[in-house]
């Protein structure tokens, strides 16, 4: 299977825990973009990567929250001091980026399940 | 900020009916793509409709781009109770940016 794959698919963590989740995107994707699913909502978007550049952040993004994408490969998300309210699934999309059409679909992985008690 | 909302937000029907989901903005998108997404998983991308009035096909799916790009629609033929899921649509915005600005969602039952 060669699309987006995340890990872990689920994580439960206490207060005031540091988490890390990875995302592995579909291969010559360059584009990699993070979001963020609660409940009965549609998913927000938090940061997006061209290549190894984070070109864009959510205001939803707080100091407690970092994304890198280091070889322009894999990302990780890490959200340190966790909070009750960041308990969500949090989903990653890769896209091929750079055409004219308009399109650049993206595709998205299984997405982490956090619960922070 | 641009935002799209989907009607109806719940949706329950007997196989065999068919049914219309509706994706409105007073924005205008770029692009506009409609996935579906099962209990614990990701959404799964069904289409992406670019050009203003643009209608694509896909097996009893039907998607409509507005003709002013700033609403969409999804119309299921016969619907199956395969088609349950929660559907969302999501548009590119026009300022260049690459994120996505999703719907609310749309929970469809489809029952014997």
């Amino acid at each position: 299977d060669t699309g987006v794959s995340q890990d872990p698919r689920h994580k439960i963590t206490k207060r005031g825990q540091n988490v890390t989740f990875r995302c592995d995107p579909i291969s010559e994707h360059n584009r990699l973009y993070w979001y963020r699913q609660t409940l009965g909502q549609g998913p927000e978007f938090l940061t997006y990567f061209q290549n190894e550049a984070q070109l864009e952040k959510s205001r939803l993004l707080s100091d407690r929250f970092s994304a890198e994408r280091p070889k322009g490969s894999f990302s990780t998300l890490e959200i340190q001091r966790t909070e009750q309210g960041d308990s969500a699934m949090y989903l990653c999309a890769s896209s091929l980026g750079g055409g004219t059409s308009g399109r650049d679909e993206q595709f998205f992985g299984p997405g982490t399940r956090l619960t922070v008690l | 900020t641009q935002l799209l909302e989907q009607s109806p937000q719940f949706l329950s029907i007997q196989e065999g009916e068919n049914l219309t989901v509706y994706c409105n903005s007073s924005s205008v998108f770029s692009s506009l793509q409609w996935y579906r997404q099962e209990p614990g998983e990701g959404p799964v991308l069904l289409v992406t409709v670019v050009t203003g009035g643009e209608v694509k096909k896909l097996k009893r799916l039907t998607f409509q781009f507005g003709d002013a790009r700033k609403d969409s629609s999804l119309h299921i033929t016969a619907a199956q109770p395969g088609d349950t899921g929660l559907y969302l649509c999501a548009g590119r915005n026009t300022g260049g940016g690459n994120k996505l600005t999703f719907g609310t969602g749309t929970q469809l039952k489809v029952e014997l």
